[in-house]
C-alpha cells in the first residue's frame, strides 16, 4: 500500500456541489498539506496542519476548508464547487525534521463542470 | 511561488543530448527539493540538497546547490525519452503568516525529449 493515499483518484462534479477529497498516511508524520496544481503552474499550498488541533491556512484557501480526523487522515472539502477549482490536488506529509522528506499522494484530478 | 523562479520554463532536446535546468531564490534555500512529474500524474521524488556546495547524482541526473544557497541546478546527461515530464523544484521554507515550513515550488520546466 501506497504511503499517502488519495482518494478519489478522479472525479468530475458539477458546479455548486460539495466535494470532498480524502487523504490518509501511513508514515505516522504528524504534518500533513494540502496543494493545488493548475497546468502550467508549480503546486500551491491551500491549508496546512501541524497536529490533529493545528489546522492553517495557506498561500489559497478561499473556497476550502479541511478536517484533520486523525493523525493519520486529513480531508480538504470544497463547499460549492466552480469551475476554476478545476485542478490537480496533492496531499503530502512530513515529519517536520529539517532534512526530512515530504511524501506526496498520486494526487487527485478534478473537474468541475 | 514568485520566490522561486525555474528556467528555461520548457525545453525540447534531442536524444542523447545534456541539458540544465536552474532553480533560483532570492532568499537563501536550507532545503531544495527536485522532483519529476510525468504529465498529470503523481510527483517523484528525485533529490535533497541542504548544504552550500553539495552535489548529489543519481543515474544520469545530477543535482547542485552553488555555495551561496540561492541557486540550484539540475542537470541531465545524454536524456533519454524517459526523462520527459514536468521537473519542480520545491523549497523548505518558512511560510509568511506563521513562520512554519512547507515547501514552496516554482513553476517547473517542461520537458520533451525527442527520438
Amino acid at each position: 500500500d501506497a504511503d499517502v493515499t488519495q482518494t478519489p483518484r478522479n472525479r468530475i462534479t458539477k458546479t455548486g456541489k460539495r466535494i470532498m477529497l480524502e487523504c490518509s498516511q501511513t508514515k505516522g508524520h504528524d504534518r500533513m498539506y494540502w496543494y493545488r496544481q493548475d497546468p502550467g503552474l508549480g503546486l500551491r499550498l491551500i491549508y496546512y496542519s501541524f497536529d490533529v488541533k493545528d489546522i492553517n491556512k495557506g498561500e489559497i484557501s478561499d473556497g476550502y476548508s479541511v478536517s484533520r480526523q486523525a493523525q493519520a487522515k486529513f480531508s480538504l472539502s470544497l463547499e460549492s464547487a466552480i469551475p476554476n477549482q478545476t485542478a490537480l490536488y496533492f496531499c503530502a506529509t512530513s515529519e517536520g525534521v529539517r532534512g526530512d522528506g515530504y511524501t506526496f499522494g498520486s494526487g487527485t484530478r478534478l473537474t468541475v463542470v | 511561488s514568485q520566490e522561486l523562479e525555474q528556467s528555461p520554463q520548457s525545453l525540447i532536446v534531442q536524444e542523447g543530448k545534456n541539458l540544465t535546468i536552474n532553480c533560483t531564490s532570492s532568499k537563501t534555500l536550507y532545503g531544495l527539493y527536485w522532483y519529476k512529474q510525468k504529465y498529470g500524474e503523481g510527483l517523484i521524488f528525485l533529490m535533497m540538497l541542504q548544504k552550500g556546495g553539495e552535489e548529489k547524482s543519481h543515474e544520469k541526473i545530477t543535482a547542485k546547490l552553488d555555495e551561496k544557497k540561492q541557486q540550484s541546478s539540475l542537470h541531465i546527461t545524454a536524456s533519454q525519452p524517459s526523462h520527459a515530464g514536468i521537473y519542480l523544484c520545491g523549497a523548505d521554507r518558512p511560510l509568511v503568516d506563521t513562520g512554519r515550513r512547507a515547501l514552496t515550488f516554482g513553476s517547473g520546466t517542461r520537458l520533451q525529449v525527442q527520438p
